[in-house]
């Protein structure tokens, strides 16, 4: 596998499920993020991860959680979400410092809440 | 309020001729920016990049350029290509502190390469 991947690429749940998108990135960086892309909006930065350290949150609501055991694997935990949740998560990671600031980003998950 | 803005949501260019897609930002600060590439279904793919302290990065058909007064930048693809056909994104990055290389994103820009 080269990149970043994300598991599942689609997922269906009710409101009352719990769920789990993983990531993985193969590129040795060092930071990690997930972003939400709804329909007609820019995508939006929901955390940032940096050596495994979470060092933002963007206000995301409690429902979801998430979790970066080691430096290439990020998962985001899915519990009680509500339909407006439904949108492409995506993964991307980075290698912070050496002045370049790309972010490298996977397929994404298409969410559908029901 | 966005701090990123990409004011043409589509864009049509004839293969062989040139495309331009222009971005517009808010926040002074900024001073890394970056156009990515987006087909359905897939995640958006990095394009090109250009620091602050240049007014033009090149990259084969690719070149950007960056206006700090105006505080406006463009990608221009030359020749246009039927592949090229995605959306585009501009992002933003700097003036948070820390070192997390956070990335604000504009709206993106649906181009479409007629053959």
């Amino acid at each position: 596998e080269t990149g970043v991947t994300q598991t599942p690429r689609h997922l269906v749940m009710g409101m009352t499920n719990k769920k789990s998108l993983k990531c993985e990135q193969h590129l040795g960086h060092n930071a990690m993020y997930w972003y939400k892309q709804s329909a007609k909006k820019p995508l939006e930065l929901m955390f940032v991860y940096s050596l495994e350290e979470r060092v933002e949150n963007n206000s995301v609501p409690s429902r979801f959680s998430p979790e970066c055991p080691n430096s290439s694997h990020l998962f985001l935990h899915l519990h009680t979400l509500q339909p407006e949740d439904s949108a492409l998560y995506l993964c991307a990671s980075s290698q912070l410092a050496g002045g370049r600031r790309e972010q490298f980003f996977g397929p994404g998950t298409r969410l559908t809440v029901l | 309020d966005q701090q990123v803005k990409q004011n043409s949501p589509s864009l049509s260019v004839q293969e062989g001729r040139i495309s331009i897609l222009n971005c517009d930002y808010t926040n002074s600060m900024f001073d890394y920016f970056l156009w990515y590439k987006k087909y359905p279904a897939e995640g958006p793919t990095f394009l090109i990049s250009i620091s602050s302290i240049k007014d033009k990065n090149e990259d084969g058909r690719f070149t950007v350029f960056l206006n700090k007064s105006a505080k406006h930048l463009s990608l221009h693809i030359v020749p246009s290509q039927p592949g090229d056909s995605a959306v585009y994104f501009c992002a933003a990055s700097g003036g948070y502190g820390g070192a997390t290389n956070k990335l604000i994103f504009g709206t993106g820009t649906l181009l479409a390469v007629q053959p």
